[in-house]
């Protein structure tokens, strides 16, 4: 079983809609997560960050965090062509010093 | 976004041969990475920077060395490369300050093993 899993997609849905990503994991000891953006041929860019359980929300952009199922969220509302693009979500804990879970993404396309 | 160049931006080699990869930053941020990435694998941390000269291996640093002489350089080396170390490769680096949660990415080298 891999530490973080992700439905690679692709994922296709009509401009509008709401759009909700997920992966879940196994080490319980993570406490930070993020979402990454990558369009093709890019590097990733950071989206959302949240540490612990919860919600965070900014824009169009949630991310939720279920440290008791060891699942994560990220939903967009409205999508847009141009949210088209890899979601990855990536994971730390203090107990790795600097090293990143991440997992291996998931692929939207958002239909005009 | 964080000055982060690689180069070159591709390459490809021959098997055997030795490949160095550079990642310049302009932003004096502390921390440096590099990372793989492959289909169905996502980014795999190879190695680590925490400082001039302090380095430490992540999940896949077999058949890798890196070096950090200047805070701004971070060299990537594959001393005798093969066709697995075929990827793309993104360095990483997050600042002084935090603990790396915020990571900026450069744009990737793509590496081609023969």
């Amino acid at each position: 079983q891999k530490e973080v899993e992700q439905d690679p997609g692709p994922l296709s849905v009509p401009e509008g809609a709401i759009v909700s990503l997920n992966c879940t994991y196994s080490n319980s000891a993570f406490q930070y997560f993020m979402w990454y953006r990558q369009y093709s041929r890019k590097g990733p860019e950071l989206l959302m960050y949240t540490y612990s359980s919860g919600n965070k929300e900014d824009g169009r952009f949630t991310a939720q965090v279920d440290k008791s199922s060891k699942y994560i969220s990220l939903f967009i509302r409205d999508s847009q062509p141009s949210d088209s693009a890899t979601y990855l979500c990536a994971m730390r804990s203090d107990n790795y010093g600097q090293n990143f879970v991440f997992g291996p993404g998931t692929r939207l396309s958002v239909l005009p | 976004d964080a000055g982060i160049t690689q180069s070159p931006r591709h390459k490809v080699t021959e098997t055997g041969t030795p490949v160095t990869l550079r990642c310049h930053q302009t932003e004096n941020h502390r921390y440096m990475y590099w990372y793989r990435q492959d289909p169905g694998h996502g980014l795999r941390l190879i190695h680590y920077s925490y400082g001039v000269k302090d380095t430490d291996k992540g999940e896949v640093s077999d058949g890798y060395s890196v070096s950090r002489s200047k805070t701004e350089d971070f060299l990537l080396t594959l001393e005798s490369a093969t066709s697995s170390q075929t990827s793309v490769y993104f360095c990483a680096t997050s600042g002084p300050g935090g603990l790396g949660n915020e990571q900026f990415f450069g744009p990737g080298t793509r590496l081609t093993v023969l």
